[in-house]
């Protein structure tokens, strides 16, 4: 079963504006990641934030976790055409090398 | 330092075959876990292997299994395919915390 879920599941925005992306979970996580994926090809992590930080940064990424909630939000600042993709988010439930469970993902298309 | 490998890219089946899907992680992981995705769908968890043994297991039939050898790479094996094992088939490998991707193997059934 999905355990996050992306909201919304497909966003259209201009080259150079900015594109938010949330992600709801049900459970209690150890952290939350961000992949990206192109045409249905290979996952490519972003960024990984664990239960206990709230904010995170990475280049042209920001990504906030908010556990009474129990949602995060990716903010890809500045899109390009090359940040079309879909994002997915996972949590990892326990510490340890343990399974991600991804949501359904946000479909972003950045046009130039 | 090359990624996570996996083979083949495209494979085409049909109904009742078996299939064998291969992977090879990243160098220093030690850890190998494989996903299903299916068209439009998150990416579902179908089981783990560490030093050779099947750590963790997801909601998949016993149809699925696996194997990984002394060198951390691993095989996923379906059996009896079926119209709905149609997917793209994802290796990630780890050390810590982090889970690192292959490219895939597309599974079509026919």
């Amino acid at each position: 079963s999905q355990q996050g879920e992306e909201d919304p599941q497909a966003l259209s925005i201009q080259e150079g504006e900015n594109a938010t992306m949330n992600c709801s979970y049900k459970t209690s996580i150890n952290n939350l990641q961000w992949y990206r994926q192109n045409s249905g090809r290979g996952l490519v992590h972003l960024i990984l934030i664990r239960s206990n930080e709230r904010e995170k940064h990475s280049g042209r990424l920001r990504v906030t976790l908010d556990t009474s909630k129990k949602s995060s939000s990716l903010l890809i600042t500045a899109s390009r055409a090359a940040d079309t993709a879909s994002y997915f988010c996972a949590t990892e439930l326990y510490s340890g090398n343990t399974p991600l469970v991804f949501g359904k993902g946000t479909r972003l298309s950045v046009i130039a | 330092d090359a990624g996570v490998t996996q083979s083949p890219t495209h494979l085409i089946k049909t109904r009742g075959q078996q299939v064998t899907l291969r992977c090879s992680p990243k160098s220093g992981h030690d850890t190998v876990s494989w996903y299903q995705q299916a068209l439009g769908q998150g990416p579902q968890f179908i089981f783990q292997y560490y030093e050779e043994e099947e750590r963790q297991r997801g909601n998949f039939p016993d149809r699925f299994s696996g194997h990984q050898f002394p060198n951390y790479s691993s095989e996923l094996n379906v059996n009896a395919l079926l119209l709905g094992d149609s997917a793209l088939y994802l290796c990630a490998s780890s050390y810590e915390e982090t889970q690192y991707f292959g490219p895939g193997t597309r599974l079509l059934v026919l």
